[in-house]
């Protein structure tokens, strides 16, 4: 039981430059959420899916884009990297909303 | 809207001793609550949570926090700490009415030998 896992752990893109984070569980959760952290600010949540098929935004959205073709994973995106984008971003997932959610080890994302 | 603060951004203590880390939220409906620990390089995990019942909550690794509804407060707390809880450590709300958790901007423990 793997729990949670992202891929990559570390990434430097170019501005403008587009890449794909990967997140998958093996907990057949409903709920997965992508956070980015940022010193002094906490996690902020980017968008989260309620079930396989769905996407919703979160609180920091822009620039970012989301897929949840399958249950077990989901994928974020960014299409035109921004060095503001420069974060460390953690895929969670859980069973329902108001439940525990559990965390992936993170990617580290530099955007020069 | 509900908004969830960290009182102190970095907490020294020397090991042994106890130490409390500081949780306010604000919300206008009932919450469940969270505190997360965040080891260095990792991910975060659990430490405890309240979700109704008995205000005092017991988590992992000796911690444990109290739910305080009219100082709308979940403070953290350890009697004796030791070198290895050297970490983040993140309080969250969740409320029913957004469907979303909340998270503070973390609170730093460092423990000295």
């Amino acid at each position: 039981n793997a729990g949670v896992t992202q891929t990559p752990k570390f990434r430097v893109l170019k501005t403008g430059q587009s890449m794909t984070l990967l997140c998958a569980q093996d907990m057949n959760h409903e709920y997965m959420y992508w956070y980015r952290q940022d010193p002094g600010m906490g996690l902020r949540l980017i968008h989260y899916s309620v079930g396989e098929g769905t996407t919703a935004k979160g609180e920091v959205p822009d620039g970012y884009n989301v897929s949840r073709l399958k249950k077990q994973n989901f994928l974020l995106g960014l299409e035109s990297a921004a060095p503001s984008q420069t974060s460390v971003y953690f895929c969670a997932s859980s069973f329902y909303s108001q439940e525990t959610q559990y965390f992936g080890p993170g990617t580290r994302l530099l955007v020069l | 809207a509900q908004s969830v603060t960290q009182l102190d951004s970095q907490v020294p203590v020397f090991e042994e001793a106890p130490v409390e880390l500081r949780c306010n939220y604000s919300s206008s409906v009932s919450v469940y609550l969270f505190w997360y620990v965040q080891y260095p390089n990792q991910g975060l995990q659990l430490l405890l949570k309240y979700l109704s019942g008995s205000t005092l909550v017991k988590g992992i690794n000796g911690f444990e926090a109290e739910f305080n509804k009219s100082q709308t407060s979940f403070h953290l707390r350890k009697p004796s700490v030791h070198i290895s809880d050297t970490a983040e450590y993140f309080c969250a709300v969740f409320t029913s009415n957004t469907g979303k958790l909340i998270f503070g901007q973390g609170t730093t423990l460092q423990v000295k030998p």
